[in-house]
């Protein structure tokens, strides 16, 4: 049974940064990309960035670029992604997901597979 | 960026009844990076349909999904209490980033 775990919600004022955290097992972390999404209330989820596992690349939004870092403690099998520079309009649920991408015989299929429970992080002053 | 659009944005049916959710592209998605997902009330997303028309693990025959292009659409054959939530389509592209329709709510 594949599972993602997250941290607990956030509470945080407006300029600060937030790290959410999401653990996992050692054979998910390392052979799977972990992507980030968040999804603000009545929206569908937006996609923030991933971490390719072999060569740690990130690939980012350019939206969330330069406000946007995703990490990996490989010796507790846990992803995090921390955004600064928070505003009112980060206040969102954020969720890890884990992407499944492979070969097939008519090209490549890609999907999200498996997602954390969610953190809410609330932006307020 | 690749935009998806959704319709109708909510559906009110009844157990029992068939519900066909539609997703268009504004570009050309290929067959293997189209997705469904579905999200009931204080849960995450939870796949549904991959590869426009792979069912995920568990997932039951009535949900079916099709299309190609920039026209896909998700078909739910007989409508269970469970099936009511929210429905959105995803896609992969080419590159980043990889966005989400606004949703489907089905609803009784």
């Amino acid at each position: 049974q594949v599972q993602l775990v997250q941290s607990g919600a956030e509470v945080k004022k407006p300029g600060a940064s937030v790290k959410v955290s999401c653990k996992t097992s050692e054979h998910t972390l390392a052979t799977y990309e972990i992507n980030w999404l968040r999804q603000a209330t009545g929206q569908g989820p937006e996609w923030m960035g991933g971490m390719d596992p072999k060569s740690g690349h990130i690939g980012y939004s350019q939206k969330f670029q330069g406000r946007l870092t995703l990490t990996r403690d490989t010796s507790i099998s846990t992803a995090y992604m921390e955004l600064s520079s928070l505003t009112s309009d980060d206040t969102a649920i954020y969720y890890c997901a884990r992407r499944r991408s492979y070969n097939y015989t008519l090209g490549t299929l890609d999907y999200f597979d498996y997602w954390g429970q969610g953190t809410l992080v609330t932006v307020s002053s | 960026e690749i935009v998806l659009t959704q319709s109708p944005r909510t559906l009110s049916l009844s157990p029992g009844e068939r519900a066909t959710l539609s997703c268009r592209a504004s570009q050309n998605v290929s067959t293997g990076y189209l997705a469904w997902y579905q999200q009931k009330p204080g849960q995450a997303p939870s796949l549904l349909v991959y590869g426009v028309s792979s069912r995920g693990i568990g997932i039951p025959g009535r949900f079916e999904g099709i299309g190609s292009g920039t026209d896909f659409a998700l078909t739910i054959s007989r409508l269970e209490p469970e099936d009511f939530a929210v429905y959105y389509c995803q896609q992969f592209g080419g590159s980043p980033p990889f966005t989400f329709g606004p949703g489907t709510r089905v609803d009784v």
